[in-house]
């Protein structure tokens, strides 16, 4: 059983970029969560995606968007790339039960992209 | 915003020692969860207690959960220099929509051989 993979391992950008961050999820788990961390603080929730679409979004601008492709990966895009978005970047998956309802919610995380914008 | 919040913020102790983290947080819950992470990669879930649970165990590792007070412990028993990490709660709120969990700002474990 593969884990959730995470690419590229580190990344450093300057502001006003963009860049464009990969995950790919745990065999047989279909839904995907995108969370930040900073440095010394725990993960904030970025935003999921179930079935390709949006499935729930945390207090983060626009210019955070994502995507998820047939095969449950995901793609995480930020766009004007700002300092304050230097961060480790965790992608985690989880299976989703029939009904649309997580019996358990246990998440399973990749090792994260570092981000650096200079 | 944080929901939880992980006391101590750092702790440190001898090998063999047990080391006690608490967790508070704001909302109802689903359950909680507590998570390891190892010099800032990816996290590991080391346990779920449901809210209608008031403890649980796995291994060296003993969770309690007390919903009046909102409020969680982690023990980890006999410690080892593996220990060392930050150790986080999460929190998977009644009210959201979505599956997303609620992350405290964490503990830094660090256990000394």
């Amino acid at each position: 059983e593969t884990g959730v993979t995470q690419s590229p391992t580190h990344l450093i950008k300057t502001r006003g970029q963009q860049v464009t961050l990969r995950c790919s999820s745990q065999s047989g788990h279909n839904t995907v969560s995108w969370y930040q961390q900073a440095l010394g603080q725990g993960p904030q929730f970025i935003f999921q995606y179930y079935r390709e679409e949006e499935n729930g979004r945390g207090n983060f601008p626009p210019r955070f968007s994502g995507l998820q492709f047939p095969n449950y990966s995901s793609e995480l895009n930020v766009n004007a790339l700002e300092l304050d978005d230097s961060a480790l970047y965790l992608c985690a998956s989880s299976p989703l039960v029939a009904g649309g309802r997580f019996s358990y919610n246990e998440q399973f995380f990749g090792p994260g992209t570092r981000l650096t914008v200079l | 915003s944080q929901q939880g919040e992980e006391d101590p913020q750092a702790l440190s102790i001898q090998e063999g020692e047990n080391a006690t983290m608490n967790c508070s947080y704001k909302t109802s819950i689903n359950n909680l969860q507590w998570y390891r992470q190892n010099s800032g990669r990816g996290l590991v879930h080391l346990i779920l207690i449901r809210s209608n649970e008031r403890e649980k165990h796995s291994g060296r590792l003993r969770v309690t959960l007390d919903t009046s007070k909102k409020s969680s412990s982690l023990l980890i028993t006999a410690s080892r220099a593996a220990d060392t990490a930050s150790y986080f709660c999460a929190t998977d709120d009644s009210g959201a929509g979505s599956y997303q969990l609620t992350f405290g700002k964490g503990t830094k474990l660090s256990v000394i051989p």
